[in-house]
């Protein structure tokens, strides 16, 4: 059973940039078949799919968010993350690490706990 | 952007009654669809996909219908754990998906 763990900090100022770091365990991210995603959830736009990378290291980004978004794998680490450049308060959200199902995509079926992670001076 | 939207926004059933639930996609998502459950203080969690497959463990009171742009969630015989709220997704536009609202199925 995989687990996912998000980390990273709570409060981002804006105009800098949001980090997060998912930890896989029960799993790899190297693993032929899955994607490894973040989805984020505001009480103003609701949940919102921010992407996700392959096993090979493919990326794909939702368009809204592909000028400002960054997602990559450490496979030493076992690790994948999130970087969100130039926030603003509409950045403020629980951030998810997310896993498809094998051989599946654009849906997951794993989850971490989540992030909150607030934008303000 | 594919846009989805949901009926009722909240749904009040009795314990034991069934519950229906809607999902409407503003063009054809085929059968990419996708729903979630999630608590409050949880993350959401997969229930069905493909527009009608269960996903691993869910019990089989709750069942998905539908394709194209118009889908159905159906629980039947609400227990006290399945208050909560449901959202459907769609995955059928690479690679923008997009989730609806949500309903909010709660106690009457």
């Amino acid at each position: 059973q995989v687990q996912l763990q998000e980390s990273g900090p709570g409060l981002v100022k804006p105009s800098e940039t949001l980090s997060l770091t998912c930890t896989v365990s029960g799993g790899s991210v190297s693993s032929r078949g899955y994607y490894w995603g973040w989805i984020r959830q505001s009480p103003g736009k609701g949940l919102e799919w921010i992407g996700s990378i392959y096993h090979s290291g493919s990326t794909d980004y939702n368009p809204s968010l592909k000028s400002r978004v960054t997602i990559s794998v450490d496979t030493s680490k076992n690790q994948f993350s999130l970087k969100l450049n130039s926030v603003t308060a509409a950045d403020t959200a629980i951030y998810y690490c997310v896993r498809s199902l094998y051989d599946s995509s654009g849906f997951y079926s794993s989850w971490g706990q989540g992030n909150l992670v607030t934008v303000s001076s | 952007e594919i846009v989805m939207t949901q009926s009722p926004a909240t749904l009040s059933v009795s314990p034991g009654e069934s519950a229906t639930l809607s999902c409407r996609a503003s063009q054809s998502v085929t059968s990419n669809l996708a729903w979630f459950q999630q608590k409050p203080g949880q993350a959401p969690r997969l229930l069905i996909y493909g527009a009608s497959t269960r996903a691993t463990g869910i019990p089989a009171r709750f069942s998905g219908s539908g394709s194209g742009t118009e889908f159905t969630l159906t629980i039947s015989s609400l227990q006290s754990e399945d208050f909560a709220v449901y959202y459907c997704q769609q995955y059928n536009n690479w690679p923008s998906f997009t989730f609806g609202p949500g309903t909010k199925v709660d106690v009457k």
